[in-house]
């Protein structure tokens, strides 16, 4: 049983193109965070959120405490974008992740 | 600020051999988590330590173990390798606190048991 669940798995995109990745999750939970991982390995944290909505330049991210559900828009996408995008939860001291979106954006 | 930073970046190992991979926190961060990352999969919650100690543990066998510094940097000890052990090796960083505070990543070990 996995705690946090994501989906689309995979995902291609035209340039330009609004793209949601959405997240659901099982446990009660402090704050719910959206990171970006490039092919080699390296993670960045978007989004660390814990209510309503946080946007920082195309991205946005929102959860619903009350349905366990998140999702991350990016609007007018760019082939930059091109990344694993993973959805972690914090129950107590531990994260649970998600498997990850897959997200190709076609010039 | 150099961020995390993990060695080595590449690692291969043999069946039944032991590894030691190393992190440094990112400046002002005392708490050091591990996960372990299989091709495709999402990351996995190894141990977090702060104080010196491991305050949280995820779902693994006691052969992986770890150890933190005093200056906040840690290890992750890994025995009796086993193929399936392959993976990326993450090392994240965080203030301490009962609040939910960012983890900062480093950028992996990659290792390979052959």
């Amino acid at each position: 049983k996995n705690e946090v669940e994501q989906s689309p798995q995979n995902l291609t995109a035209q340039e330009g193109e609004f793209i949601t990745i959405n997240c659901s999750y099982s446990v009660g939970i402090s704050a719910l965070h959206w990171l970006q991982q490039h092919p080699g390995g390296g993670i960045v944290s978007l989004f660390m959120l814990s209510s309503g909505k946080k946007k920082h330049g195309r991205l946005i991210a929102t959860i619903n405490i009350q349905e366990k559900h998140s999702s991350l828009h990016i609007t007018a996408s760019h082939p930059r974008d091109s990344a694993v995008y993973i959805c972690a939860v914090r129950f107590g001291n531990q994260f649970y992740f998600g498997t990850g979106t897959s997200l190709t954006v076609i010039p | 600020d150099a961020g995390v930073t993990q060695s080595p970046t590449h690692l291969i190992k043999t069946r039944g051999q032991q590894v030691t991979l190393r992190c440094s926190p990112k400046s002002g961060h005392d708490t050091v988590s591990w996960y372990q990352q299989a091709l495709g999969q999402g990351p996995q919650f190894i141990f977090q330590y702060y104080e010196e100690e491991e305050r949280q543990r995820g779902n693994f066998p006691d052969r992986f173990s770890g150890h933190q510094f005093p200056n906040y940097s840690s290890e992750l000890n890994v025995n009796a390798l086993l193929l399936g052990d392959s993976a990326l090796y993450l090392c994240a960083s965080s203030l301490p606190g009962i609040h939910d505070n960012e983890q900062f990543f480093g950028p992996g070990t990659r290792l390979t048991v052959l």
